[in-house]
C-alpha cells in the first residue's frame, strides 16, 4: 500500500544545531507540504513543492528550508534550531484538489 | 494569500445532539474544501470534502454545505457520539493547489 512516512518520530536537539526532518511518500504525488502544529495555531504551512526542483515558501518559512530532488522525498531543514521551533511537524502529500495524506508527525524539542 | 477563519474554536455538545462548525475564506478562486479530523496524538485524516460545483454533500452522519457567494462552508455532525470527540480542521485549496487550514475546532461530546 502507498504511504507517507516521517522520521524521526521524536527529536531533541540543542539551540543552534542544524536539524533535518525526513518525509518520504510512495503515492507518487507531485504536491508535498510541510506544516507545523502548535497549540492555538492549527496547522501552519512552512514550505511546499509542486514537483521536482520546485520549492515555495509558506506563511512561516523563516529559519526553514526544503529541497526536492525526486518525487518521493521532501526533507525539511532547520538551519539553526531555536526554541521557538519546538513543535509537532507534519508532512503531507496530495495529487491536488483531492485528499491530502499526512505522515505520522515528528515531535521536535529544541533545548 | 488565502485566509481561512474557523469558528468556534471549542465546541461541547451532549451525545446525540448536532454540532456545526463554520469556516470562511477569502480567495474567490478556491475550488476545493476538505474537512479533516485529528484525534489526540494522531495525524489529520480526511472525513469529507466538497468541490465548488456542489452546494451540499452528505456521508452518513456528516455533511458539508458550501456557499460560494458568501465564501463560507460548514461541517454538520448529527447524532454525535463520543468517538466524534476530536479536533476538526477545515481547509481551502485555491487554484494553485496550496492547502490552507483553519485554526481548528476542538469538539467534546459529553455522554
Amino acid at each position: 500500500d502507498a504511504e507517507i512516512t516521517q522520521s524521526p518520530r521524536h527529536k531533541i536537539t540543542e539551540t543552534g544545531r542544524q536539524v533535518t526532518l525526513a518525509c518520504h511518500q510512495t503515492w507518487n504525488h507531485n504536491n508535498m507540504f510541510w506544516y507545523r502544529q502548535d497549540l492555538g495555531h492549527g496547522l501552519r504551512l512552512i514550505h511546499y513543492s509542486y514537483g521536482v526542483q520546485d520549492t515555495n515558501k509558506g506563511e512561516v518559512s523563516d529559519g526553514y528550508s526544503v529541497s526536492r530532488s525526486n518525487t518521493e522525498d521532501l526533507p525539511l531543514t532547520l538551519e539553526s534550531a531555536a526554541s521557538s521551533q519546538t513543535s509537532v511537524y507534519f508532512c503531507a502529500s496530495s495529487p491536488g484538489r483531492s485528499e491530502a495524506f499526512f505522515g505520522q508527525g515528528t515531535r521536535l524539542t529544541v533545548v | 494569500g488565502e485566509n481561512v477563519e474557523q469558528h468556534p474554536s471549542t465546541l461541547s455538545v451532549q451525545e446525540g445532539d448536532s454540532a456545526v462548525i463554520k469556516c470562511t475564506y477569502s480567495d474567490s478562486a478556491s475550488n476545493y474544501f476538505p474537512w479533516y479530523k485529528q484525534e489526540l496524538g494522531k495525524r489529520p485524516q480526511l472525513i469529507i470534502d466538497i468541490r465548488s460545483n456542489v452546494g451540499e454533500k452528505k456521508d452518513q452522519r456528516i455533511a458539508v454545505t458550501l456557499n460560494k457567494t458568501a465564501k463560507h462552508f460548514s461541517l454538520h455532525i448529527t447524532e454525535t457520539q463520543p468517538e466524534d470527540s476530536a479536533v476538526y480542521f477545515c481547509a481551502v485549496e485555491p487554484a494553485g493547489n496550496k492547502l490552507t487550514f483553519g485554526g481548528g475546532t476542538r469538539v467534546l461530546v459529553k455522554p
